[in-house]
């Protein structure tokens, strides 16, 4: 059972563009979680989303940022005309939601660079 | 309140044990997690705990809980010079609920 898969692992950007990062969770998992790692802190939750809806986006910054979970293919994290403060890893998370297991197994991240 | 605190950095000599701590402020949590961080990698789950628990024993890490004091700590036994990285504890409050993150320790380990 292949892990938590993201791409692209690296991803530079200049101010202005649009980031795109992508998700696909662990097979059989239907719940995806988005974190942000900026430099020398700990992991931000950003959003929590099951196939086609969004759970709890209290953790997403009001603007340029939007996420989705299609119901089929990855879960996208969409950064609009990105700046420099937006530079950070970007980690995803994936859950089976079972009685008995909720565990968030993690991606090896998306680092984002803004020049 | 959601606030989760961890010393930054903790050094120890390979085959010490090492002790990581974590207090939290939500004494609604229902599980209390533990990860760990290599350079440039993603998060790797360690252990975890569920708060009807105070410890936790699994080969060469122990998890203890105070609930009391909202005290969380994770015992290595036998450090080696593989562990060093960053290690997160993470509260959550209900089941398929948001973790929230300590700033992490960095453990050093050396020979």
């Amino acid at each position: 059972n292949a892990g938590v898969m993201q791409n692209p692992r690296h991803l530079v950007r200049r101010r202005g563009q649009e980031a795109r990062l992508r998700c696909s969770p662990m097979k059989g998992h239907s719940h995806v979680y988005w974190y942000r790692q900026l430099p020398e802190e700990g992991l931000k939750f950003m959003v929590y989303l099951q196939k086609e809806n969004i759970i709890d986006e209290s953790g997403m910054p009001k603007e340029r940022f939007s996420a989705e979970f299609p119901k089929e293919g990855p879960s996208i994290l969409r950064i609009q005309q990105v700046v420099r403060g937006d530079s950070a890893a970007y980690f995803c998370a994936s859950s089976p939601l079972l009685a008995g297991d909720d565990t968030q197994y993690f991606g090896p991240g998306t680092r984002l660079t803004v020049l | 309140g959601e606030d989760v605190e961890q010393s930054l950095f903790l050094s120890v000599r390979e085959g010490d044990s090492s002790v990581i701590n974590c207090t939290y402020t939500d004494s609604s949590s229902t599980y209390l997690y533990w990860y760990k961080q290599e350079p440039g990698a993603g998060l790797q789950l360690l252990t975890y705990i569920f708060s009807n628990m105070d410890m936790k024993q699994d080969q060469r890490l122990t998890v203890l809980l105070n609930k009391k004091d909202k005290h969380l700590s994770l015992r290595i036994a036998d450090t080696q010079t593989g562990d060093s990285a960053i290690y997160f504890c993470a509260e959550r409050y209900n089941q398929g609920g948001k973790l929230i993150f300590g700033q992490g320790t960095e453990l050093s380990v050396k020979p």
